[in-house]
């Protein structure tokens, strides 16, 4: 069982819909992540939260909005989405890093949400 | 961008033998090395985790580190039809919460 928690698991919207993806861990985790994943390819990182700011936005267009309402959920919402944004969306959590050199705590994937854009 | 370099596939063994996955990477200053395995459709799984040279076992699963050569892989013993899936080579960065995918390698299990 995953201790990061995905909602929903499919999604099928339309291009004028507005939508959200939920994310929530319980593993005291301060970090949390959105990947994006297309079809035999590896996930491809969208944002990161660390304590509950943004510290890294790779240029996703402003159509994805990311939100961390606190440090166990993370939101990724939806607005004007294109078909080419069908996709499998991941959502991850890992021990923040204490300093820079220190080791990495590995990722802990959500299930995923599929969405569909129709 | 730090490179993280993995043979594609796909990688097909008979059960019960050993599956050799490799990966190495550009990035002399990583530390933290981790392999997911990831089926059709589903999330990435984290298997090992390695961040001192040498081996580390954990079951059928064997991570190997060279930091010298930027070399990292994962041999599986035994393997058995529910190893196929894709297995990623994913690197931390030792500048923050950031981590480093490589292609992944299609492995088949045949029976």
């Amino acid at each position: 069982d995953t201790e990061v928690t995905q909602t929903p698991k499919h999604l099928v919207m339309g291009m004028t819909n507005k939508k959200s993806l939920k994310c929530e861990q319980h593993m005291g985790h301060r970090a949390m992540y959105w990947y994006k994943q297309k079809a035999k390819k590896p996930p491809e990182l969208m944002f990161v939260y660390s304590y509950e700011k943004l510290s890294i936005n790779e240029s996703v267009p402003s159509r994805f909005s990311p939100e961390c309402p606190n440090s166990s959920l993370l939101n990724l919402h939806l607005h004007a989405l294109q078909p080419e944004d069908s996709a499998l969306y991941l959502c991850a959590s890992s021990q923040d890093r204490g300093a820079p050199d220190s080791y990495n705590s590995p990722l802990h994937f959500g299930n995923g949400t599929r969405l569909t854009v129709t | 961008q730090k490179e993280v370099e993995q043979n594609s596939g796909p990688l097909s063994v008979p059960e019960g033998a050993i599956a050799s996955l490799n990966c190495t990477y550009s990035d002399r200053v990583s530390q933290s090395f981790f392999w997911y395995r990831q089926y059709s459709g589903k999330s990435p799984e984290l298997i090992m985790s390695i961040y001192s040279n040498g081996d580390k076992e954990d079951g059928r699963f064997t991570a190997q580190l060279n930091k010298a050569s930027q070399y990292v892989s994962l041999l599986i013993r035994d393997s058995q039809p529910s190893d196929s899936a894709t297995y990623l080579c994913v690197l931390g960065s030792w500048t923050g919460n950031q981590f480093y995918f490589g292609t992944g390698t299609s492995l088949t299990v045949i029976p």
